[in-house]
């Protein structure tokens, strides 16, 4: 089955503990990306990857980290998590940029 | 910065009326439009896009339609069921496949 998958689902950590959200995809997608959802705010871009090797920043990669060395895989690392980031994570990806965005379940991520 | 406003942020309709959500985009180089559905506890999932070489776009009972020229897209929805509640969220995107979202609109569908 296509399908985008994110681990894990739900987190509750305390501020400054590393933390690594893995993201996997198996449609052989050029383009991933991670998002954040907050009320009100909607969703707001990290970080993207054109392909292998190849990342840029969103609109709010403040406090984020990316890499993106095989294209299956897309992770979201924060090094020294705050409260701020307490959020609902999503990664997606796509046959290439500007194409439909294929999204994973989500990540809930509590930082206390 | 770029920015993409969307309105209303909620919507209550009757079954079988239309709904129609607007958005306007600030970069005049955005190229691409999607709109995705956002059903609870689930991940956003297109249900309609439209490039810019493109003034309307429909599938079923959604349209999309695009003014270049007042950087205004609006998303259509006819005969509404009770299945079409849920958020949309309108999107745009240039040539560097940067995305910025609207703040979503929450639309109900009442039987």
């Amino acid at each position: 089955e296509a399908q985008v998958t994110q681990n894990p689902r739900y987190l509750i950590t305390v501020t400054g503990k590393k933390l690594t959200v893995t993201c996997s995809q198996n449609m052989n997608h050029e383009y991933m990306s991670w998002y954040r959802q907050d009320p009100g705010l909607g969703l707001r871009q990290i970080y993207y990857s054109m392909n292998v090797e190849v990342t840029d920043k969103g609109d709010v990669p403040e406090g984020y980290k990316v890499s993106r060395k095989e294209k299956r895989n897309f992770p979201l690392i924060l090094e020294s998590p705050s409260p701020n980031q307490t959020s609902l994570y999503f990664c997606a990806s796509s046959l290439r940029g500007g194409n439909e965005q294929y999204f994973g379940p989500g990540t809930r991520l509590t930082v206390t | 910065g770029e920015n993409v406003e969307q309105h209303p942020s909620t919507l209550s309709v009757q079954e079988g009326d239309s709904a129609v959500i607007k958005c306007t985009y600030s970069d005049s180089a955005s190229n691409y439009f999607p709109w995705y559905k956002q059903e609870l506890g689930k991940g956003p999932q297109l249900i309609i896009d439209i490039r810019s070489n493109v003034g309307e776009k429909k599938d079923q009972r959604i349209a999309v339609t695009l003014n270049k020229t007042a950087k205004h897209f609006s998303l259509h929805i006819t005969e509404t069921q009770p299945e079409d509640s849920a958020v949309y969220f309108c999107a745009a995107s240039s040539g560097t496949y940067k995305y910025i979202f609207g703040t979503g609109t929450r639309l109900k569908v009442l039987a």
